[in-house]
């Protein structure tokens, strides 16, 4: 099993180009995460997914939109990229939503917006 | 937002030491406390997922203690190789049973040969 991958793993944008980052799991989990990680600073919740076709906003959603149109795939869109979302992107996912199970996580995703 | 702190930022040790670092989080309406570990270049990987207050886990030369009376965790690692250098992660969902994790900023581990 590949677990959770991520493509690309690394990207170079200009500001206002867009970009779409991919996030594929091959363990039937229902539940599927992105999070973005800064220097200094702990893992934060962009967006999340409950099931196929359902999306919601974490912590952190602004500049950023998600689709989850297969079960197995989870998508997160940067429409006009700034330079404050440099970071690097992880997705995650679970097969439970309850606290007490852990997030498998994908290698991430390092972009930079220049 | 949920405050999960953890300390110290950064640590360097020998190989050989023991080592441990601290995650605190609130104590009001606790449910669970996850630790990750992140290598560089690959991704952050359960180590442990405690519910209950005075549990102890273990793994090989790493175990995590949970006090939620007064909110906080600490994570052990005896004889540091350098292969255990990583980031650290903690996280907690809070009060919620639900699995929108809020993570501390983690603490840095440096082994030196």
């Amino acid at each position: 099993n590949a677990g959770v991958t991520q493509t690309p793993k690394f990207r170079v944008l200009k500001t206002g180009q867009s970009m779409t980052l991919l996030c594929a799991q091959d363990m039937n989990h229902e539940y599927m995460y992105w999070y973005r990680q800064d220097p200094g600073m702990g893992l934060r919740l962009i967006h999340y997914s409950v099931g196929e076709g359902t999306t919601a906003k974490g912590e952190v959603p602004d500049g950023y939109n998600v689709s989850r149109l297969k079960k197995q795939n989870f998508l997160l869109g940067l429409e006009s990229a700034a330079p404050s979302q440099t970071s690097v992107y992880f997705c995650a996912s679970s097969y439970s939503l309850a606290g007490g199970i852990e997030q498998f996580f994908g290698p991430g995703t390092r972009l930079t917006v220049l | 937002i949920l405050n999960v702190e953890q300390s110290p930022q950064s640590l360097h040790v020998q190989e050989g030491d023991s080592t441990n670092f601290t995650c605190s989080f609130p104590s009001s309406n606790f449910y669970a406390l996850h630790w990750y570990r992140w290598e560089t270049a690959k991704s952050p990987e359960a180590l442990f997922v405690m519910t209950l207050n005075g549990d102890e886990k273990k793994k090989g030369r790493i175990s995590a203690t949970l006090n939620t009376k007064e909110g906080y965790s600490y994570l052990y690692i005896k004889g540091s190789q350098p292969e255990d250098s990583a980031t650290y992660l903690c996280a907690s969902p809070g009060s919620t049973s639900y699995g929108k994790l809020t993570f501390g900023q983690g603490t840095i581990l440096t082994v030196h040969p």
